[in-house]
Protein backbone atom coordinates (compact mmCIF):
# COMPACT_ATOMS: atom_id res chain seq x y z
CA UNK A 1 0.00 0.00 0.00
CA UNK A 2 0.55 3.60 -0.59
CA UNK A 3 3.33 4.98 2.18
CA UNK A 4 3.28 7.99 0.85
CA UNK A 5 0.51 10.29 0.36
CA UNK A 6 -0.24 13.65 -0.83
CA UNK A 7 -2.50 16.35 -0.88
CA UNK A 8 -3.92 17.28 -3.31
CA UNK A 9 -3.81 15.12 -5.78
CA UNK A 10 -4.79 17.68 -8.25
CA UNK A 11 -5.71 21.68 -8.51
CA UNK A 12 -6.49 24.41 -10.52
CA UNK A 13 -6.29 27.72 -9.60
CA UNK A 14 -6.34 31.30 -11.06
CA UNK A 15 -3.00 33.19 -11.69
CA UNK A 16 -2.09 34.87 -8.54
CA UNK A 17 -3.40 32.59 -6.07
CA UNK A 18 -1.34 30.31 -3.90
CA UNK A 19 -1.30 26.39 -3.63
CA UNK A 20 -0.12 24.19 -0.57
CA UNK A 21 0.53 20.73 -1.10
CA UNK A 22 0.72 18.04 1.20
CA UNK A 23 3.59 15.15 2.00
CA UNK A 24 2.95 12.70 4.53
CA UNK A 25 4.72 9.50 5.41
CA UNK A 26 2.09 7.24 6.24
CA UNK A 27 3.81 4.62 8.54
CA UNK A 28 7.19 5.94 9.01
CA UNK A 29 9.10 8.71 9.94
CA UNK A 30 10.67 10.84 7.35
CA UNK A 31 14.09 12.23 8.43
CA UNK A 32 14.29 14.06 4.99
CA UNK A 33 11.59 14.90 2.11
CA UNK A 34 12.49 15.96 -1.28
CA UNK A 35 10.40 17.80 -3.80
CA UNK A 36 10.42 17.17 -7.28
CA UNK A 37 8.92 18.84 -10.60
CA UNK A 38 8.43 17.31 -13.32
CA UNK A 39 7.06 19.25 -17.19
CA UNK A 40 4.98 17.23 -19.76
CA UNK A 41 7.61 14.75 -21.75
CA UNK A 42 10.19 15.90 -19.02
CA UNK A 43 12.09 14.09 -16.35
CA UNK A 44 11.33 14.84 -12.64
CA UNK A 45 13.70 18.08 -11.54
CA UNK A 46 15.11 18.33 -8.16
CA UNK A 47 13.39 21.76 -6.16
CA UNK A 48 14.73 21.34 -2.62
CA UNK A 49 15.55 19.13 -0.03
CA UNK A 50 14.02 19.22 3.73
CA UNK A 51 15.00 18.14 6.72
CA UNK A 52 12.67 18.10 9.81
CA UNK A 53 13.09 20.94 11.49
CA UNK A 54 15.50 23.19 9.24
CA UNK A 55 15.34 24.95 6.59
CA UNK A 56 14.51 23.18 3.45
CA UNK A 57 17.70 23.76 0.87
CA UNK A 58 17.08 24.68 -2.93
CA UNK A 59 18.18 24.16 -6.23
CA UNK A 60 19.72 26.36 -8.43
CA UNK A 61 17.26 28.27 -10.14
CA UNK A 62 14.39 27.79 -7.82
CA UNK A 63 12.88 31.09 -5.84
CA UNK A 64 12.30 30.11 -2.35
CA UNK A 65 10.53 32.92 -1.85
CA UNK A 66 7.99 31.40 -4.22
CA UNK A 67 8.10 27.76 -3.30
CA UNK A 68 7.65 28.10 0.42
CA UNK A 69 8.64 24.62 2.03
CA UNK A 70 7.75 23.87 5.78
CA UNK A 71 9.07 20.25 7.26
CA UNK A 72 7.11 21.03 10.45
CA UNK A 73 7.37 17.17 11.67
CA UNK A 74 8.37 13.93 10.83
CA UNK A 75 5.78 12.74 8.40
CA UNK A 76 5.12 16.35 7.00
CA UNK A 77 6.43 18.54 4.83
CA UNK A 78 4.29 20.86 3.08
CA UNK A 79 4.98 23.26 -0.33
CA UNK A 80 3.63 26.42 -1.11
CA UNK A 81 3.57 28.28 -4.68
CA UNK A 82 3.07 31.35 -4.38
CA UNK A 83 1.40 33.55 -6.44
CA UNK A 84 1.05 30.99 -9.20
CA UNK A 85 0.95 31.40 -12.78
CA UNK A 86 0.52 30.21 -15.51
CA UNK A 87 4.33 28.46 -16.15
CA UNK A 88 4.17 27.03 -12.92
CA UNK A 89 1.46 24.78 -13.91
CA UNK A 90 3.43 21.08 -13.40
CA UNK A 91 3.04 17.71 -11.70
CA UNK A 92 4.87 17.66 -8.30
CA UNK A 93 6.02 15.10 -6.55
CA UNK A 94 7.57 14.64 -2.98
CA UNK A 95 9.44 11.93 -1.73
CA UNK A 96 10.67 10.86 1.88
CA UNK A 97 13.55 9.20 3.04
CA UNK A 98 13.43 6.96 6.33
CA UNK A 99 13.18 3.63 8.23
CA UNK A 100 10.11 1.49 7.65
CA UNK A 101 8.95 -1.61 9.28
CA UNK A 102 11.48 -3.84 7.35
CA UNK A 103 14.26 -1.75 8.71
CA UNK A 104 15.38 -1.10 6.15
CA UNK A 105 16.14 2.48 5.01
CA UNK A 106 14.92 3.80 1.24
CA UNK A 107 13.28 6.56 -0.40
CA UNK A 108 9.86 6.44 -1.51
CA UNK A 109 7.59 8.35 -3.52
CA UNK A 110 4.45 10.02 -3.32
CA UNK A 111 1.74 9.78 -6.22
CA UNK A 112 1.87 13.54 -7.32
CA UNK A 113 -0.03 16.71 -7.47
CA UNK A 114 -1.05 18.09 -10.70
CA UNK A 115 -1.21 21.64 -10.77
CA UNK A 116 -2.96 23.81 -13.54
CA UNK A 117 -2.65 27.43 -13.27
CA UNK A 118 -5.37 29.58 -15.28
CA UNK B 1 25.46 20.85 -14.85
CA UNK B 2 25.54 16.77 -14.00
CA UNK B 3 23.71 14.85 -16.52
CA UNK B 4 21.81 11.39 -16.99
CA UNK B 5 21.46 10.51 -20.31
CA UNK B 6 18.70 8.30 -21.75
CA UNK B 7 17.99 7.73 -25.35
CA UNK B 8 13.97 8.94 -25.44
CA UNK B 9 12.85 6.03 -27.77
CA UNK B 10 10.53 4.91 -27.92
CA UNK B 11 11.86 1.55 -27.55
CA UNK B 12 9.13 -1.11 -29.58
CA UNK B 13 9.74 -4.78 -28.69
CA UNK B 14 7.50 -8.11 -29.07
CA UNK B 15 6.18 -9.39 -26.10
CA UNK B 16 8.01 -11.91 -24.85
CA UNK B 17 11.23 -10.77 -25.97
CA UNK B 18 14.29 -8.97 -23.84
CA UNK B 19 13.43 -5.38 -23.53
CA UNK B 20 17.47 -3.72 -23.08
CA UNK B 21 17.67 -0.02 -21.65
CA UNK B 22 20.54 2.18 -21.05
CA UNK B 23 21.62 4.92 -19.40
CA UNK B 24 25.45 6.93 -18.65
CA UNK B 25 25.88 9.24 -16.11
CA UNK B 26 28.49 12.13 -16.04
CA UNK B 27 29.15 12.23 -11.87
CA UNK B 28 31.96 9.99 -11.41
CA UNK B 29 30.77 10.21 -7.34
CA UNK B 30 27.40 8.78 -7.67
CA UNK B 31 27.39 6.11 -5.35
CA UNK B 32 23.75 4.39 -6.01
CA UNK B 33 21.66 4.05 -8.89
CA UNK B 34 18.07 3.32 -9.91
CA UNK B 35 15.62 2.53 -12.05
CA UNK B 36 11.84 3.63 -12.27
CA UNK B 37 9.18 3.01 -13.70
CA UNK B 38 6.62 5.92 -15.01
CA UNK B 39 3.40 5.36 -16.01
CA UNK B 40 1.56 8.11 -17.80
CA UNK B 41 0.31 10.52 -15.27
CA UNK B 42 1.54 8.07 -12.48
CA UNK B 43 4.52 9.21 -10.11
CA UNK B 44 7.90 6.84 -10.57
CA UNK B 45 7.76 3.38 -9.30
CA UNK B 46 10.95 1.91 -7.98
CA UNK B 47 11.88 -1.50 -10.19
CA UNK B 48 15.71 -1.59 -9.11
CA UNK B 49 18.42 0.02 -7.34
CA UNK B 50 21.90 -1.12 -7.99
CA UNK B 51 25.50 -0.16 -6.12
CA UNK B 52 27.71 -2.20 -7.25
CA UNK B 53 29.74 -3.04 -10.58
CA UNK B 54 28.13 -5.84 -12.30
CA UNK B 55 24.51 -7.42 -12.27
CA UNK B 56 21.77 -7.64 -10.23
CA UNK B 57 18.56 -9.94 -10.92
CA UNK B 58 15.49 -9.58 -9.57
CA UNK B 59 12.36 -11.45 -10.66
CA UNK B 60 12.54 -10.59 -14.67
CA UNK B 61 14.48 -7.45 -14.21
CA UNK B 62 18.53 -7.28 -13.87
CA UNK B 63 20.39 -4.47 -13.88
CA UNK B 64 23.84 -3.94 -14.80
CA UNK B 65 26.28 -0.96 -13.35
CA UNK B 66 29.67 -0.30 -14.83
CA UNK B 67 31.13 2.50 -12.85
CA UNK B 68 34.02 2.81 -14.87
CA UNK B 69 32.19 3.54 -18.27
CA UNK B 70 29.40 4.62 -15.93
CA UNK B 71 26.81 3.00 -17.66
CA UNK B 72 23.94 1.50 -16.36
CA UNK B 73 21.16 -0.57 -18.00
CA UNK B 74 18.18 -2.38 -17.40
CA UNK B 75 17.08 -5.47 -18.83
CA UNK B 76 13.58 -7.28 -18.91
CA UNK B 77 12.93 -10.67 -19.63
CA UNK B 78 9.65 -11.73 -21.21
CA UNK B 79 8.26 -8.66 -21.31
CA UNK B 80 5.05 -8.38 -21.30
CA UNK B 81 2.48 -5.20 -22.45
CA UNK B 82 1.95 -4.24 -18.65
CA UNK B 83 5.64 -3.20 -18.82
CA UNK B 84 4.79 -0.94 -21.48
CA UNK B 85 5.59 2.38 -19.59
CA UNK B 86 8.34 5.02 -19.08
CA UNK B 87 11.78 3.82 -17.80
CA UNK B 88 13.67 6.50 -15.48
CA UNK B 89 17.13 6.18 -14.62
CA UNK B 90 18.15 8.03 -11.75
CA UNK B 91 21.03 8.83 -9.84
CA UNK B 92 21.96 9.98 -6.37
CA UNK B 93 23.25 13.94 -6.38
CA UNK B 94 26.75 14.64 -4.70
CA UNK B 95 26.52 11.40 -2.51
CA UNK B 96 23.67 12.28 -1.09
CA UNK B 97 20.30 10.96 -1.25
CA UNK B 98 18.35 13.43 -4.04
CA UNK B 99 18.37 12.01 -7.45
CA UNK B 100 18.84 13.07 -10.46
CA UNK B 101 17.21 12.05 -13.29
CA UNK B 102 17.40 10.94 -16.94
CA UNK B 103 14.34 12.55 -19.11
CA UNK B 104 13.14 8.36 -19.86
CA UNK B 105 12.90 5.58 -22.13
CA UNK B 106 9.61 4.90 -23.49
CA UNK B 107 9.00 1.27 -23.77
CA UNK B 108 6.78 -0.16 -25.81
CA UNK B 109 5.16 -3.93 -25.63
CA UNK B 110 3.33 -5.04 -28.02
CA UNK B 111 1.35 -8.23 -28.21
Amino acid sequence: GAVVSQHPSRVICKSGTSVKIECRSLDFQATTMFWYRQFPKQSLMLMATSNEGSKATYEQGVEKDKFLINHASLTLSTLTVTSAHPEDSSFYICSARGVRLTRQETQYFGPGTRLLVL
Amino acid sequence: QKEVEQNSGPLSVPEGAIASLNCTYSDRGSQSFFWYRQYSGKSPELIMSIYSNGDKEDGRFTAQLNKASQYVSLLIRDSQPSDSATYLCAVNINSGYALNFGKGTSLLVTP
